[in-house]
């Protein structure tokens, strides 16, 4: 089975931009989680979707965005990029919104803002 | 607020030895999920382990174990038999139960190299 996909792998984009990244889960996998990895620091928490609805949300202001499709692949939109947005962005799934679901991440989309 | 405490930036243990990395939390709540999971340079997060905070037994998986002590909120990661393909970072995260949401709460990172 494939794992969790992520794209693209790698962006650079000029701050004032925006741009969207992309995620699919594990097939079976309802719930998907975004995290923001700045370099040298562990990951810290965006969004949850589940069932296409927002379980959670992480401490970001609100030029972060994401949704979750019918298929449950999600996106996650960013606007007005900053220089500290930089940073290795993860996805992960898991089979329940809660509970014992171990997250399976994905390979991450590494953004650079120039 | 949920913290999780990896105190060792960086550890050295020889092939073929076992190394402990370390992780603390702080939680006040009762129902807690615990995770350690690798991240080679590729960049991946790697599942490895999980423990619940009701699990009497300590979580086994393979080579790695998790040294679970409740009390001192503490949750350790053993790795025995050290390979060098076991070389990379090493979080600890912890999911907390209370909130609905599946968010893991993660550490700065333990950076292991395997010395041949």
């Amino acid at each position: 089975d494939a794992g969790v996909t992520q794209s693209p792998t790698h962006l650079i984009k000029t701050r004032g931009q925006h741009v969207t990244l992309r995620c699919s889960p594990i097939s079976g996998h309802k719930s998907v989680s975004w995290y923001q990895q700045v370099l040298g620091q562990g990951p810290q928490f965006i969004f949850q979707y589940y069932e296409k609805e927002e379980r959670g949300r992480g401490n970001f202001p609100d030029r972060f965005s994401a949704r979750q499709f019918p298929n449950y692949s999600s996106e996650l939109n960013v606007n007005a990029l900053l220089l500290g947005d930089s940073a290795l962005y993860l996805c992960a799934s898991s089979y329940i919104g809660q509970g014992a679901g171990e997250q399976y991440f994905g390979p991450g989309t590494r953004l650079t803002v120039t | 607020a949920q913290k999780i405490t990896q105190t060792q930036p960086g550890m050295f243990v020889q092939e073929k030895e076992a190394v402990t990395l370390d992780c603390t939390y702080d939680t006040s709540d009762q129902s807690y999920g615990l995770f350690w999971y690798k991240q080679p340079s590729s960049g991946e997060m790697i599942f490895l382990i999980y423990q619940g905070s009701y699990d009497e037994q300590n979580a086994t998986e393979g080579r790695y174990s998790l040294n679970f002590q409740k009390a001192r909120k503490s949750a350790n990661l053993v790795i025995s038999a050290s390979q060098l393909g076991d070389s990379a970072m090493y979080f600890c995260a912890m999911r907390d139960d209370q909130t609905g949401a599946n968010n893991l709460f993660f550490g700065t990172g333990t950076r292991l190299t395997v010395i041949p």
